[in-house]
């Protein structure tokens, strides 16, 4: 079982360059994230996606954008990389589920392993 | 809007010490979900639990222990008779109802020492 697989799992940009991390999840699950981890300050989300073709900002949006073209894979880009980008970032997703009322329930998020970005 | 507060960030406990890990939340919303997630010196993010708004049932998983109050708007964690291998980054989160939008605290760095 594969679950979450976040490529690459380590990256060293320039200041300025662009790079897209990859989320692929294999569960079939309706949403996706990306959050990113800093010493300090837990995970916050950047974006995330309750479906194919939709996007939203999270918490922390600036300086990122996000495809969800297809619905195992959720992209995230840096178009012009900044020092303040370094950091750990990690994709998540989760299933849709309904209770017995016909409401959604908000079930566990699988994270990915994590990938460790330095911009120089 | 929802906020996670873990006041403590790094405590250090001796093996086969007992240890609670504090998380007081913040929300509007009736419907909501609480989880704890452990992160060890590996870095992964392990699911430890989750819990709805309207089930205020303490839970005892093996060493393990949690403690929903709503009342004062809490979800502590407790490890009883602790060990080296509970060291580890541990985070409580909220997700409010419909929103699927996880807030997560700042976490606290756990280490038993032997």
């Amino acid at each position: 079982n594969a679950g979450v697989t976040q490529t690459p799992k380590f990256r060293v940009l320039k200041t300025g360059q662009s790079m897209t991390l990859l989320c692929a999840q294999d569960m079939n699950h309706e949403y996706m994230y990306w959050y990113r981890q800093d010493p300090g300050m837990g995970l916050r989300l950047i974006h995330y996606s309750v479906g194919e073709g939709t996007t939203a900002k999270g918490e922390v949006p600036d300086g990122y954008n996000v495809s969800r073209l297809k619905k195992q894979n959720f992209l995230l880009g840096l178009e012009s990389a900044a020092p303040s980008q370094t950091s750990v970032y990690f994709c998540a997703s989760s299933p849709q589920l309904w209770s017995g009322t016909g409401r959604s329930t908000n079930e566990k998020l699988f994270f990915g392993s994590g990938t460790q970005l330095s911009v120089l | 809007a929802q906020k996670v507060t873990q006041a403590q960030t790094e405590i250090s406990v001796v093996e086969k010490e007992d240890v609670t890990l504090d998380c007081v939340y913040e929300t509007r919303d009736t419907t909501y979900y609480l989880f704890w997630y452990k992160q060890p010196p590996s870095g992964e993010l392990v699911f430890l639990i989750r819990r709805n708004s309207f089930d205020e049932q303490n839970e005892i998983s093996g060493r393990y222990s949690w403690n929903f109050q709503k009342s004062t708007s809490s979800f502590n964690f407790t490890i009883t008779a602790s060990q080296v291998v509970d060291s580890a980054v541990y985070f409580c989160a909220l997700s409010e109802g419909y929103g699927q939008n996880f807030v997560f605290g700042p976490g606290t760095r756990l280490s038993v020492l032997p």
